[in-house]
């Protein structure tokens, strides 16, 4: 079975320092990863995805994210937060072994001081 | 404009009482997602279908049900038999399969009261 864990609820960082939200995850083939924002009240947009092509992913708005096997990791980062990054964000495991089986971290919350 | 809409985004009932929620995508997407959303746990599958006229159940279909008559249409039934059925509901579809990319539409909250 495959699982995720975002290791982090919640993260608060100031206005232009970096982010850094973490996510592991288990999986027995080869994964594919994902995350996802979500502003409140709307629905999931993606930021990024990895499918086993370049180990470094880079998405929307400046995020970027690395896939790193030996750590099982797919942390995503971004140099310089800005206030609409305040959002949640969802990190997402998919085997492409398993005809139906997409698991969702239980996300974290991303605030950005001024 | 190509998307995924859920009617409607806001929704009150009271117990008891049978909802049904509306998903319609025009992005030519074989597979179409319901999943529920409660604080502090992530998105939890419901049900999913992946071609007209099928659909599977998820991790927590229990109290729910759902129909692919057609293509670009997912509706899903909240029924009397879930226990705690207000929450976030979001549809979401991908052209291939369950691995692919999914689009998500901007969700429909449901309060039961």
């Amino acid at each position: 079975a495959q699982s995720v864990t975002q290791l982090d609820s919640h993260v608060s960082v100031s206005e232009g320092t970096p982010v850094l939200l973490r996510c592991n995850y288990s999986s027995s083939y080869s994964p594919s990863l994902f995350w996802y924002v979500q502003h409140p009240n709307k629905g999931l947009q993606l930021l990024l995805k990895y499918t086993s092509a370049a180990t470094l992913v880079k998405g929307i708005n400046g995020f970027e994210a690395e896939f790193k096997k030996s750590e099982t990791s797919f942390h995503l980062t971004k140099p310089s937060a800005h206030m609409s990054d305040a959002a949640e964000y969802f990190c997402v495991v998919s085997d492409l072994t398993l005809s139906n089986d997409m698991r969702f971290g239980a996300g974290t919350r991303l605030t950005v001081k001024p | 404009d190509g998307g995924i809409t859920q009617s409607p985004k806001y929704l009150f009932r009271k117990e008891g009482q049978n909802v049904t929620l509306s998903c319609e995508q025009n992005l030519n997407h074989d597979a179409m997602y319901w999943y529920r959303q409660d604080p502090g746990q992530g998105l939890r599958l419901i049900y999913y279908s992946q071609i007209v006229n099928d659909f599977q159940k998820g991790d927590i279909a229990e109290g729910y049900s759902v129909s692919r008559e057609k293509k670009e249409s997912f509706p899903l039934t909240v029924t009397s038999a879930q226990k705690n059925p207000t929450a976030f509901y979001l549809c979401a579809s991908s052209d291939r399969g369950q691995t692919d990319t999914q689009y998500f539409g901007p969700g429909t909250r449901l309060t039961v009261l």
